[in-house]
């Protein structure tokens, strides 16, 4: 079945460093692709997402592409701060789960600390 | 925005009591969804909804029910709470262009 695989965290990094979260997928078809951020003691919010292959995703500093040919969608930011501190969860939905549910398949995300 | 309310924010209960934990969305979304997020474990589904009186089995379903009468309102019930139920509840809406959107949380504590 579809899954969504995270690199582990936690990732710890000083302010202004550069940030990769690697995430790699498995689905049928041509799903879409999705990050979504969670700052301590919030929901979750959508960050960027990208709907076919060669896509990039973009918002706050942070950007995605989605790469059909490695089946990848890593989170990147050129100069991280401490405000970036959350976990971040990658998702996707199949196009072929496109029936009554629309259910995002979730990594188990990767908790960031930016220290000053 | 979306305007997902989830009430309670917080509750402490007793194993064995029923617990109803409320969504409710201002926007006419048709799909709602019920989340627990647990560490280790990401989030999980628990049961969703395609429309008034339509709903679902998630991945976790066991020990919960769902209702909606109304397109605004999507209710969680524990039948009986018991201390593996001790989570974080997000609810979620769905629309075609921004995708998931998710209310604020519901921490519960089955004690």
């Amino acid at each position: 079945g579809d899954s969504v695989t995270q690199m582990e965290g936690p990732v710890t990094l000083s302010e202004e460093a550069c940030l990769t979260i690697n995430c790699t997928y498995t689905a049928t078809g041509y799903p879409s692709l999705f990050w979504y951020v969670q700052y301590p003691g919030e929901g979750l919010q959508l960050l960027l997402k990208a709907t076919k292959a060669d896509d990039k995703g973009s918002n706050k500093g942070f950007e995605a592409t989605y790469r059909k040919e490695t089946t990848s969608f890593h989170l990147e930011k050129g100069s991280v701060q401490v405000s970036d501190s959350a976990v971040y969860f990658c998702a996707l939905i199949s196009t072929y789960n496109a029936g009554n549910n629309r259910k995002l398949i979730w990594g188990l995300g990767t908790s960031l600390a930016v220290n000053p | 925005d979306a305007g997902i309310t989830q009430s309670p924010r917080h509750k402490v209960t007793e194993t064995g009591t029923p617990v109803t934990l409320r969504c409710h969305q201002t926007e006419n979304h048709r799909y709602m969804y019920w989340y627990r997020q647990d560490p280790g474990h990401g989030l999980r589904l628990i049961h969703y909804s395609y429309g008034v009186k339509d709903t679902d089995k998630g991945e976790v379903s066991d020990g919960y029910s769902v209702s909606r009468s109304k397109t605004e309102d999507f209710l969680l019930t524990l039948e009986s709470a018991t201390s593996s139920q001790t989570s974080v509840y997000f609810c979620a809406i769905w629309d075609s262009y921004y995708g998931y959107t998710f209310g604020s949380g519901t921490r519960l504590t089955v004690v």
